[in-house]
């Protein structure tokens, strides 16, 4: 099975904190990632790709470490409005089949 | 209006009942998925379609079936519903933008009780 592992979370930072998420996936062939934004009983949305080395949007930077198979997202000045589950997700394709395969969602609350 | 509405919303039925979810889209776009999530398992794709005449099982596609009936039209069925079938379902298109990027848009979701 195509595996995506990320930090199993909670956590729970004060506003204005930095935080980091990882994630690990399995297969070396991939070439472009995702981290999706879920809140509550929502649908999961979009929130940065990554497909070089890493890229920057606002207070989000994604990183990506090929050698490693790792990914990470860091969010900076930490707003309450940040307070979602955050999903890693990897695109697997080949031998006719496609999927992409999502990590469980790390869950971040920011405090007050 | 939302791009992607998935109906019904909210669903209680009983084992061995068949029940139809669907999901319509605005977009235009000739990808469309189901998944399925439950708590602590995250998403997992049922079925997926690249267009009209093209459907494929994703992982987990036992118990379930889909038609396609139009570009915007992608229906899941459960023939005979049982409750370890009871999670959140969401329906997703796609679409490649720039340098052939995909970015999948999620529906609103529905929450399906097998009782």
């Amino acid at each position: 099975r195509k595996e995506v592992e990320q930090d199993p979370g909670p956590f729970n930072v004060p506003e204005g904190a930095t935080v980091a998420f990882n994630c690990t996936y399995s297969n070396s062939a991939s070439q472009s990632f995702f981290w999706y934004r879920q809140d509550c009983r929502k649908e999961p949305k979009l929130l940065m790709s990554v497909y070089s080395s890493g890229n920057e949007d606002g207070r989000f930077t994604a990183q990506l470490n090929r050698a490693s198979q790792y990914i990470s997202l860091l969010i900076r000045d930490s707003k309450l409005s940040d307070s979602a589950t955050y999903l890693c997700v990897v695109p697997y394709s080949g031998a006719g089949s496609y999927q992409l395969t999502f990590g469980k969602g790390t869950k971040l609350s920011v405090i007050p | 209006d939302a791009d992607v509405t998935q109906t019904p919303r909210n669903r209680i039925t009983k084992t061995g009942k068949r029940i139809m979810l669907e999901c319509s889209q605005t977009k235009g776009h000739d990808r469309m998925y189901w998944y399925r999530q439950d708590p602590g398992l995250g998403l997992r794709l049922i079925y997926y379609s690249f267009d009209v005449k093209d459907i494929n099982k994703g992982e987990i596609s036992d118990g379930y079936s889909v038609s396609r009936q139009a570009q915007a039209k992608f229906s899941l069925s459960l023939e005979s519903a049982i409750p370890n079938q009871t999670a959140l379902y969401f329906c997703a298109t796609s679409d490649f933008g720039a340098g052939g990027r995909e970015t999948q848009y999620f529906g609103p979701g529905t929450r399906l009780l097998v009782l």
